[in-house]
């Protein structure tokens, strides 16, 4: 079966860094999604991985292994508004998104 | 690197209007272009794969009639929602392949609000 894993709940401190995992078992791969989702709302399109390799965007960075089926974001200088769900998405062989459940990230004063 | 533009990047409309969202890849060729639609905290869908020069294959359960998907040339997809209504607001992303690289390229989403 398809399989995506990421943790439940997060709790980190704002200014600092925290590294959300996401561990896939996919059939196929054509890329891996990262989004954010403030509650009631749509989710917002973060970043995009087809390579390995570690890609940077501001205060996020999205990290990709395709030989471990292992991807993880990394939020830095922590805000309070960055306090919202991670989602993990794979594209699989059928260009279908397999998602994951989300991680709840808490950031405290 | 490839880049994926997808525009509007929002829209607010009256029911019974017609919205068209465009998808261009930038600087590669892609005879490959994909719609998905996600609702309010569901999952992102594969909504239809365009394939440049010939119709569109649509998922099961999306109406081909209210969703027109054109992919005329190899940098250019639409997707037309037409009269639309308040269960079509949704957030609709497209992805393009580059046919040489094999990799897919994502929009940056389109959400659409029908009134």
């Amino acid at each position: 079966g398809q399989n995506i894993d990421q943790p439940t709940e997060m709790t980190a401190t704002e200014g600092a860094i925290v590294q959300i995992n996401c561990t896939y078992q996919t059939s196929g791969f054509n890329g891996l999604f990262w989004y954010q989702q403030h509650a009631g709302e749509a989710p917002t399109f973060l970043s995009y991985n087809v390579l390995d390799g570690l890609e940077e965007k501001g205060r996020f960075s999205s990290f990709l292994s395709r030989s471990k089926g292992y991807s993880y974001l990394l939020l830095k200088e922590l805000q309070m508004k960055d306090s919202a769900s991670y989602l993990c998405a794979v594209v699989d062989s059928n260009y279908q998104l397999i998602w994951g459940a989300g991680t709840k990230l808490i950031i405290k004063p | 690197g490839a880049v994926v533009s997808q525009h509007p990047s929002r829209v607010i409309c009256k029911s019974g209007t017609s919205v068209k969202i465009e998808c261009r890849s930038l600087d590669f060729q892609a005879t490959t272009m994909f719609w998905y639609r996600q609702f309010p905290k569901q999952s992102l869908m594969l909504m239809a794969t365009s394939n440049e020069g010939s119709k569109a294959t649509y998922e099961q359960g999306v109406e081909k009639d209210k969703f027109l998907i054109n992919h005329a040339s190899l940098t250019l997809s639409t997707l037309t929602v037409t009269s639309a209504h308040p269960e079509d607001s949704s957030f609709y992303i497209c992805s393009a392949r580059d046919s040489e690289m094999s990799k897919l390229f994502f929009g940056s989403g389109t959400q659409l609000s029908v009134l």
